[in-house]
């Protein structure tokens, strides 16, 4: 079966620092992978989509990059992290083709001090 | 632009009541619904599914109903428990469909159960 890992699960990072957020999914091949952002008791926001290695679609303009430098790895960075940059970051894997649900990772809470 | 709206944003029910959460989309090409329950500090988890060439689906408790014509679908929670307080997410594939499976997330609805 498919899983979806992601690290870490929390993280305290002062303003200015870099950030690096991983997830990797197992059990399947050439999986879509997307990047979301959730504010404090509010919605789902996509942030990034990827649909193959290399491959990355930005959906906001912010200071936030992604990359997929392996086919079941998305990569989430930034080189200067701002106090809105705080909220509960999630990755999440599909199949390909139509009518895939998306699966979601357990999450990293991010706390910009 | 697509877009899903999601009503009411919280809804309080007694256990043992029913619960119904409505949702409307913007793009007439989207062809996929998925109901997504998210408890606190957790990840979202899907509960649900329909696709357009289906009305009604349902599993157990949980039930989803598909308007095509008035572009709205609605989840239905029969005999509710407290286990089933959380935000429930509505979602609809987006204009690319099936080639990124985007989806767009309705704004959530906060469930509560009381005992």
């Amino acid at each position: 079966s498919q899983t979806i890992h992601q690290w870490p699960a929390t993280l305290v990072q002062p303003v200015g620092s870099p950030l690096s957020l991983e997830c990797t999914v197992e059990g399947t091949s050439n999986p879509n992978l997307y990047w979301y952002r959730q504010a404090a008791g509010r919605g789902l926001q996509l942030l990034f989509y990827s649909v193959g290695i290399g491959q990355i679609s930005s959906e906001v303009p912010q200071n936030l990059s992604a990359s997929r430098p392996q086919d079941r790895q998305f990569i989430l960075s930034s080189k200067k992290l701002l106090l809105s940059d705080s909220g509960f970051y999630l990755c999440a894997w599909s199949g390909t083709g139509g009518y895939q649900p998306q699966h979601f990772g357990d999450g990293t809470r991010l706390s910009i001090l | 632009g697509e877009n899903v709206e999601q009503h009411p944003s919280t809804l309080s029910v007694q256990e043992g009541d029913s619960a119904v959460i409505k949702c409307t989309y913007s793009d007439s090409a989207s062809n996929y619904f998925p109901w997504y329950k998210q408890e606190l500090g957790k990840r979202p988890q899907l509960i649900i599914d329909i696709r357009s060439n289906v009305g009604e689906k349902k599993d157990q408790r949980i039930a989803v109903t598909l308007n095509k014509t008035a572009k709205h679908f609605s989840l239905h929670i029969t005999e509710t428990q407290p286990e089933d307080s959380a935000v429930y997410f509505c979602a609809a594939s987006g204009r690319s469909g099936g080639a990124t499976n985007k989806l767009i997330f309705g704004t959530g609805t906060l469930l509560a159960v009381q005992p």
